[in-house]
């Protein structure tokens, strides 16, 4: 299995605080993505970043990818209490099968 | 709308039965998927399929099985096999190939006693 680690398992900090996240995976792929997921409820999509692509930007989101380390970090700036969630990665390899991470729980403060 | 959605949102049954989770999409997406998703841990692929009659095992395929007989439904048949079922189970779709995002439901929590 090429299944991800998020790190830290969990994360709890003050509102305007930037959030770190990291993911480390197995083999080689062909795109990462970020997903966040509010308790008992779906997955929603964050970003994706391809394996030629280093960095990425979203709104207050960055993402970069180390293909060579297999890992990528999720940064979000500037936190909100609404950011509380956990996140996670997923791997796509071959076509259309994704493997996700155990995923990190933050808790941002107001 | 468009979406996916999945019904019903919390399911009781009792040991020894097979129990059926619906997952219905209007993305027009080629591709389905069903995770499993145990407390605190990540995503665990079950089954997925990339077009109409045709579907993969996933890493936990064991106990489950699935149909797809039209491309806006996938339904998860838990069967009595399934030897530790209770779970919240997430069904996803995405336009088939490589480089997508997933679109995900809400899921259904399933307990089984």
């Amino acid at each position: 299995s090429q299944q991800g680690e998020e790190d830290p398992q969990a994360l709890s900090i003050q509102e305007g605080e930037n959030a770190t996240m990291n993911c480390s995976y197995k083999t080689s792929i062909n795109n990462l993505q970020w997903y966040r997921q509010n308790s008992g409820r779906g997955l929603v999509h964050l970003i994706l970043i391809r394996s030629n692509e280093r960095e990425k930007h979203s709104g207050r989101l960055r993402v970069t990818l180390d293909t060579s380390k297999k890992s990528s970090s999720l940064l979000i700036t500037a936190s909100r209490a609404a950011d509380t969630a956990s996140y996670f990665c997923a791997t796509e390899a071959t076509g259309n099968q994704f493997y996700f991470g155990t995923g990190t729980s933050l808790t941002v403060i107001p | 709308d468009g979406g996916i959605t999945q019904s019903p949102k919390y399911l009781f049954r009792k040991e020894g039965q097979n129990v059926t989770l619906s997952c219905e999409q209007n993305l027009n997406h080629d591709a389905m998927y069903w995770y499993r998703q145990d407390p605190g841990q990540g995503l665990r692929l079950i089954y997925y399929s990339q077009i109409v009659n045709d579907f993969q095992k996933g890493d936990i395929a064991e106990g489950y099985s699935v149909s797809r007989e039209k491309k806006e439904s996938f339904p998860l048949t838990v069967t009595s096999a399934q030897k530790n079922p209770t779970a919240f189970y997430l069904c996803a779709s995405s336009i088939a190939g490589t480089n997508y995002e997933q679109y995900f439901g809400p899921g259904t929590r399933l307990t089984v006693t």
